[in-house]
């Protein structure tokens, strides 16, 4: 079992462009997240999907957009990236919302510049 | 405010020596404090999950304890090895919303 993906594992955007970030997991789980990581803080959650059908916004989901696009897959979007969106980007699976460990793609390292 | 504070923030030990690091959350309703390790590069990768009535939990040479009284966790590290070098991350779910409040990790190397 590949666990969770995400591609690409790097990428350079310039100012003003747009990208998605893929993410799949093959472990039938329920619930999928995209997270954010900067260096000295915490794990900062973007934008989750309890099930199938239906996504919420996390703490910073100001710059992007999501899709579920069926049970296995769930892209982040970057419509039009800046500087401070540069950072690692996560995306993890839990079979359920609560009480369920996540489990963790290896990230995504993007630069905006 | 839901916060959870780790210390320290990075640590050095020898090889074979043990360690234990350190979790503080002002989380409320408290529903359940995670613990995570996070190799260089990678994704973190679960170690334990312990719920309000829990208070050790162990995976291997990991021992996580919980006091829902004072509101803090340790995680216990025994007999490090060079494969430990990596950051610990203390995450605790509020009951209210599932949401979980993430530390800022402690950095771990063991030195051979």
């Amino acid at each position: 079992n590949a666990g969770v993906t995400q591609t690409p594992k790097f990428q350079v955007l310039k100012t003003g462009q747009s990208m998605t970030l893929q993410c799949a997991q093959d472990m039938n789980h329920n619930s999928m997240y995209w997270y954010r990581q900067d260096p000295g803080m915490g794990l900062r959650l973007i934008y989750y999907s309890a099930s199938e059908g239906t996504t919420d916004k996390g703490e910073v989901p100001n710059g992007y957009n999501v899709s579920r696009l069926n049970k296995r897959e769930f892209s982040l979007r970057l419509e039009s990236a800046a500087p401070s969106q540069t950072s690692v980007y996560f995306c993890a699976s839990s079979e359920r919302r609560h009480n369920s460990p996540l489990h963790f793609g290896n990230g995504t390292r993007l630069t905006v510049t | 405010k839901n916060q959870v504070e780790q210390s320290p923030q990075s640590l050095i030990i020898l090889e074979g020596k043990n360690c234990t690091l350190q979790c503080n959350y002002t989380v409320s309703p408290f529903s359940n404090l995670r613990w995570y390790k996070q190799d260089t590069g990678r994704g973190p990768v679960s170690l334990t999950i312990m719920t309000f009535s829990e208070n050790t939990k162990s995976n291997g040479r990991y021992t996580a304890t919980l006091d829902a009284d004072t509101k803090q966790s340790s995680l216990h590290i025994t007999a490090s090895q060079l494969s430990d070098s990596a950051s610990y991350i203390c995450v605790v779910s509020a009951e209210s919303n599932y949401q979980l409040i993430w530390g800022a990790g402690t950095k771990l190397i063991i030195k051979p």
